[in-house]
């Protein structure tokens, strides 16, 4: 089974603070993804990787940057938290590059952020 | 631009019985697919069904089926035989282009007992 974990379930922070969100996927798959999941608003694509230092902007990457250092990991960083941002985030990974709209994407547990 | 619409915010059905959950959208491109995610509480979002646009057969998996009118650029879901596992938020997605997956707003739906 494909497994996609992110570093934390629960995270707390202060506005003006840098924050690091983790997410790592353990089937070798290109695209990695970073969605923003809100209520009444589905969810809305950050920024997505279909290579290794390789990233695009999707809807909404105001406030935010990524790094993908390595195949597997892919990071989302809010440089500087604000209380705009509490939200919970989702990372996601599909399996081939090329076929970023076609293949089924898989889903970490998401991360529940609260800035306060 | 590409749009998925869910207009049905929360569906409540009865236990065992049948129920459909709408998704209507919109795309300038030919070649695309259709996705339903299910997203319990507390738990993964995890694929439930997949439509390739070019596929006239509507797709079924188990309890789960769609009805694919490629025309109306409506894409529903329907469940049979409801069960208290289906609890969840279920979003419908569209793949096309070059840039990944357009996700509706969700419908809640809940399993009355």
């Amino acid at each position: 089974d494909v497994k996609v974990t992110q570093s934390s379930r629960y995270l707390v922070k202060r506005t003006g603070e840098k924050v690091f969100l983790e997410c790592v996927q353990d089937m070798d798959h290109e695209n990695m993804f970073w969605y923003r999941q809100d209520p009444g608003l589905g969810l809305r694509l950050i920024y997505f990787s279909y290579d290794v230092k390789m990233k695009e902007k999707g809807d909404i990457p105001e406030g935010y940057s990524v790094s993908r250092e390595k195949k597997e990991r892919f990071s989302l960083i809010l440089e500087s938290a604000s209380t705009n941002q509490t939200s919970m985030y989702l990372c996601a990974s599909s399996l081939y590059g090329l076929a970023l709209a076609t293949d089924t994407q898989y889903f970490g547990p998401g991360t529940r952020l609260t800035v306060l | 631009a590409q749009t998925v619409t869910q207009s049905q915010p929360e569906m409540s059905v009865q236990e065992a019985e049948t129920v459909t959950l709408s998704c209507t959208y919109d795309t300038s491109e030919s070649d695309y697919y259709l996705f339903w995610y299910k997203q319990p509480p507390s738990r993964q979002m995890i694929l439930v069904i997949r439509q390739e646009a070019y596929k006239q057969q509507n797709a079924t998996e188990n309890r789960f089926s769609v009805n694919f009118q490629k025309a109306a650029k409506s894409f529903s879901l329907k469940i049979s035989d409801s069960q208290l596992g289906d609890a969840a938020m279920y979003f419908c997605a569209l793949g096309g282009g070059a840039d990944g997956l357009t996700f509706g707003k969700g419908t809640h739906l809940i399993i009355q007992p």
